[in-house]
């Protein structure tokens, strides 16, 4: 069964600060990989999705890099702002298309 | 108008009652998911359907049941609510035709078993 992990669960950083959200698998067999952005009490969009023979996605100032042997993805945000301030969630899918959900990491950017 | 909407976005309801949350895409994707999220649990997958008339069990599907009367139309049921039934619930779909699967959620539905 897969698991997903993101380490932190939780981050807080000032303004203007590149970051990084790291997010693990335990089953390397993986058909793609998805980022997603969560605000309080509303639904996920998709941030980044990287297929399994992908190395990286980038779109604005997220970059996600994926890492099938070693099960690692990481989601890179640069030049934080407040605005940025969500729940990320990783999402990994394997053969049958439906994707296992990490239990996210809460960021803050406090001006 | 959103893609993919919930209703109801918010229910109360008692211990025993029969309830159904419903999902509508304008996305003409062929898979639809329902998932629940409880506060440190993550997303769990409760069913899926990958077209009309193919539905499938997720991890926690116990005490739930779903239709899927249309392509756009996935409903999820609740046949004797209980407590543990708390939580916020969501509709995805996704489109085999991309080959990428992104997966595009709906707003959530709010549900609280008294």
């Amino acid at each position: 069964k897969q698991e997903v992990t993101q380490i932190p669960a939780a981050l807080s950083v000032p303004e203007g600060e590149n970051l990084v959200l790291n997010c693990s698998f335990t089953d390397s067999a993986i058909y793609n990989l998805q980022w997603f952005r969560q605000d309080p009490g509303k639904g996920l969009t998709s941030l980044l999705l990287i297929q399994s023979s992908q190395r990286e996605q980038t779109s604005g100032r997220l970059n996600a890099s994926l890492d099938k042997s070693s099960g690692r993805s990481t989601l890179y945000i640069a030049a934080s702002q407040p605005g940025d301030s969500a729940t990320y969630l990783c999402a990994v899918s394997g053969g049958s298309y439906i994707p296992t959900f990490g239990r996210g990491t809460s960021l803050i950017v406090h001006p | 108008d959103a893609d993919v909407t919930q209703t109801p976005r918010n229910r109360i309801t008692k211990t025993g009652k029969r309830i159904m949350l419903e999902c509508s895409q304008t996305k003409g994707h062929d898979r639809m998911y329902w998932y629940r999220q409880d506060p440190g649990l993550g997303l769990r997958l409760i069913y899926y359907s990958f077209d009309v008339k193919d539905i499938n069990k997720g991890e926690i599907s116990d005490g739930y049941s779903v239709s899927r009367q249309a392509q756009a139309k996935f409903s999820l049921s609740l046949e004797s609510a209980i407590p543990n039934q708390t939580a916020l619930y969501f509709c995805a779909t996704s489109d085999t035709r991309t080959y990428q699967e992104t997966q595009y959620f709906g707003p959530g539905t709010r549900l609280l078993v008294l």
